[in-house]
């Protein structure tokens, strides 16, 4: 199933922060999180894996509890660059093909002056 | 190095026309995803290759559409007697290993009259 993401928009100021959620409803072994500007292809931002640690990419850091199959990801002292949508993409479970993630439906973030 | 290639950038199209799209993944990846990406929307997943597996089609909406991947590497996607709906944008994603970073490609624009 695909992961749910919160929330759906955010609009910032430069220098505020902001959080990303990302939950699923099964047992999780990674999650993928992708950056994409408007028009543009996603970039892969981080992995975190089961049993991992935070990882952090520039200001943007992100945590994964296994136990209730969530992400955050976490926007600090944003930047103008930082605007674009935000995907999570999980991993998991017997029933899908291994290595197919279920992306979920993006977060939408402004930054402005 | 070379990343992730898609042909041709842009296609218009007749409605009931049949169309390929076409994926070249960078060297030695073994894995190959398609997305289809409609205007604002989520990346919706269609076909997965892995290495020499067969594929997973479960994200195939109807069987107008097709994909194969020769020799491992390039990969194309036909879609046969194309409805407007199939407009989108068509994304296709290559990683290292199955479950790894995905690099995507710049995505073909098809658009159907």
């Amino acid at each position: 199933q695909q992961p749910v993401q919160s929330p759906q928009a955010v609009i910032l100021r430069e220098g505020e922060d902001a959080v990303i959620n990302c939950s699923s409803s099964k047992a999780l072994y990674s999650v993928h999180w992708y950056r994409q500007k408007h028009g543009e292809a996603p970039v892969f931002l981080m992995i975190l894996l089961k049993g991992g640690e935070q990882k952090g990419h520039e200001k943007i850091s992100a945590s994964f509890n296994e136990k209730k199959q969530q992400s955050s990801l976490y926007l600090t002292a944003s930047q103008l660059s930082y605007s674009g949508t935000y995907f999570c993409g999980t991993l998991g479970g017997t029933t899908d093909s291994w290595g197919k993630l279920q992306f979920g439906a993006g977060t939408q973030v402004v930054v402005t002056p | 190095g070379a990343g992730v290639s898609q042909s041709p950038s842009n296609k218009v199209t007749e409605k009931g026309k049949d169309v390929e799209l076409r994926c070249d993944p960078i060297s030695g990846h073994t894995a190959l995803y398609w997305y289809r990406q409609s205007l604002g929307q989520g990346l919706e997943f269609l076909i997965y290759f892995q290495g020499n597996s067969a594929p997973d089609k479960s994200g195939l909406p109807s069987d107008r559409f097709s994909a194969e991947r020769t020799g491992g590497s390039v990969s194309t996607l036909t879609i046969q007697r194309t409805q407007q709906e199939d407009s989108a944008v068509y994304l296709c994603a290559s990683s290292k290993l199955a479950g790894g970073e995905q690099f995507f490609g710049p995505g073909t624009r098809l658009t159907v009259l």
